[in-house]
């Protein structure tokens, strides 16, 4: 079952513009991750946001969690034409679960 | 350290046939997950196996089995292969348990079922 779902679906912007894409889940966790996926190829992982940490940065990348309204947002700054792909926003749910993904962003970034 | 790896890259099979995929993941991680990506259903969780146990277990029929070896390498099986079967294999290795740490995923054996 899906537990993160990311919104827009899909995303076009132009070359140096941001980046912004949302997840929002349906129950505590223990921590957010967000990965990107080039077409058709494993996925790889971007970012870790524990449940009681607000914000994280990594170069261009920064994300936001608000626990009490169950949602994260992934934002990409200064983007490039190399950041098209899918991010996806996944969670584990607290206690011995699995991650479980959301069915991801399809973000275009046009030169 | 070598990345995940995942063997076949490509498989076609015909419908009622079997598959074995295999994942050998990256040096020192006992935890192995699967998952299956669809243009429907987007990643469904499989299973995820840490030292030779099976840990979790996804909602997919019994004919979708799967184990770990004690180094670590994991494989799964599908038995009596239907078209919707048709999907991109991932596995995913990690240090510990599956959700509490970041994944490292393989680039998946694409699976095609005539």
């Amino acid at each position: 079952s899906q537990q993160g779902e990311e919104d827009p679906q899909a995303l076009s912007i132009q070359e140096g513009e941001n980046a912004t894409m949302n997840c929002s889940y349906k129950t505590s966790i223990n921590n957010l991750q967000w990965y990107r996926q080039n077409s058709g190829r494993g996925l790889v992982h971007l970012i870790l946001i524990r449940s009681n940490e607000r914000e994280k940065h990594s170069g261009r990348l920064r994300v936001t969690l608000d626990t009490s309204k169950k949602s994260s947002s992934l934002l990409i700054t200064a983007s490039r034409a190399a950041d098209t792909a899918s991010y996806f926003c996944a969670t584990d749910e607290r206690g011995n679960t699995p991650l479980v993904f959301g069915k991801g962003t399809r973000l275009s970034v046009i030169a | 350290k070598a990345g995940v790896t995942q063997t076949p890259r490509y498989l076609i099979k015909t419908r009622g046939q079997q598959v074995t995929l295999s994942c050998s993941p990256i040096s020192g991680h006992r935890s192995v997950s699967w998952y299956q990506q669809t243009p429907g259903q987007g990643l469904q969780f499989l299973f995820e196996y840490f030292s030779e146990t099976q840990r979790n277990k996804g909602n997919f029929p019994g004919r979708f089995s799967g184990r770990q070896f004690s180094n670590s390498r994991s494989e799964m099986n599908v038995s009596t292969l239907e078209l919707g079967d048709s999907a991109l294999y991932l596995c995913a290795s990690s240090l510990d348990q599956g959700g509490y740490n970041e994944q490292f995923f393989g680039p998946g054996t694409r699976l095609t079922v005539l």
